[in-house]
């Protein structure tokens, strides 16, 4: 069974830091996805990556495969980016997916 | 498109009453799954389905049930709702190995 671990559990930082998640699985997969759920909010899905590196905007992910460990991180953070970030992992083509616990991210302005 | 549609956002059941959970997309997606999430834990899967006519369970099936009878609609049943039901369900749908696109969500306490 494919166990996915997350660090920090929960994070505070001021406006403008640039912040690092982290996500570790322990079964080879076919795909690591990143959400985002805003608090009491809908999921929205961030990236989907198989290898290597992905950006959208202030949104970085990384993936290294060999080591069963994917990276988040968003540079010049804002309130706005306060939410909990999920890892979440799939094989199976997409039959399967397992989420990690969150992080929770509070941005101070 | 309007992506996964759940409903209701809202509802608060007596224990030992049932209700059906909507949900449905416009994508075209073979993938549909239902989760739940309880405070502070992840995502857990109740029960998935790969197509029309086909569905299994989860990590978590127990007191619930589901029908896919076409491609866009997917409802959850629950059966005789206890409190270990209280939770919020999402709704989601994927195509092989695409991103998860999911629903908003509907809160629901059992009392």
């Amino acid at each position: 069974k494919n166990e996915v671990e997350q660090s920090p559990q929960n994070l505070t930082a001021q406006e403008g830091e640039f912040i690092t998640i982290n996500c570790s699985y322990s079964v080879g997969i076919s795909a690591l996805h990143w959400l985002q759920q805003h608090p009491g909010g809908g999921i929205v899905s961030l990236f989907m990556l198989s290898s290597g590196k992905k950006k959208h905007g202030r949104l970085i992910a990384t993936i290294n495969i060999q080591e069963k460990h994917s990276s988040l991180h968003i540079t010049a953070s804002h309130p706005r980016d306060s939410a909990v970030y999920i890892c979440a992992v799939s094989w199976d083509y997409g039959q399967n997916f397992v989420f990690g616990p969150g992080t929770r991210l509070s941005v101070l302005p | 498109n309007a992506g996964v549609t759940q409903t209701p956002k809202f509802r608060i059941l007596k224990i030992g009453q049932s209700m059906t959970l909507q949900c449905a997309q416009d994508m075209n997606h073979n993938y549909m799954y239902w989760y739940r999430q309880d405070p502070g834990m992840g995502l857990k899967l109740i029960y998935y389905s790969v197509g029309a006519g086909i569905t299994d369970k989860g990590e978590v099936p127990n007191g619930y049930n589901v029908s896919r009878s076409t491609t866009e609609d997917f409802p959850l049943r629950l059966e005789l709702a206890a409190p270990s039901q209280t939770s919020v369900y999402f709704c989601a749908s994927s195509y092989r190995d695409s991103p998860l696109h999911f629903g908003n969500g509907t809160r629901l306490t059992v009392t």
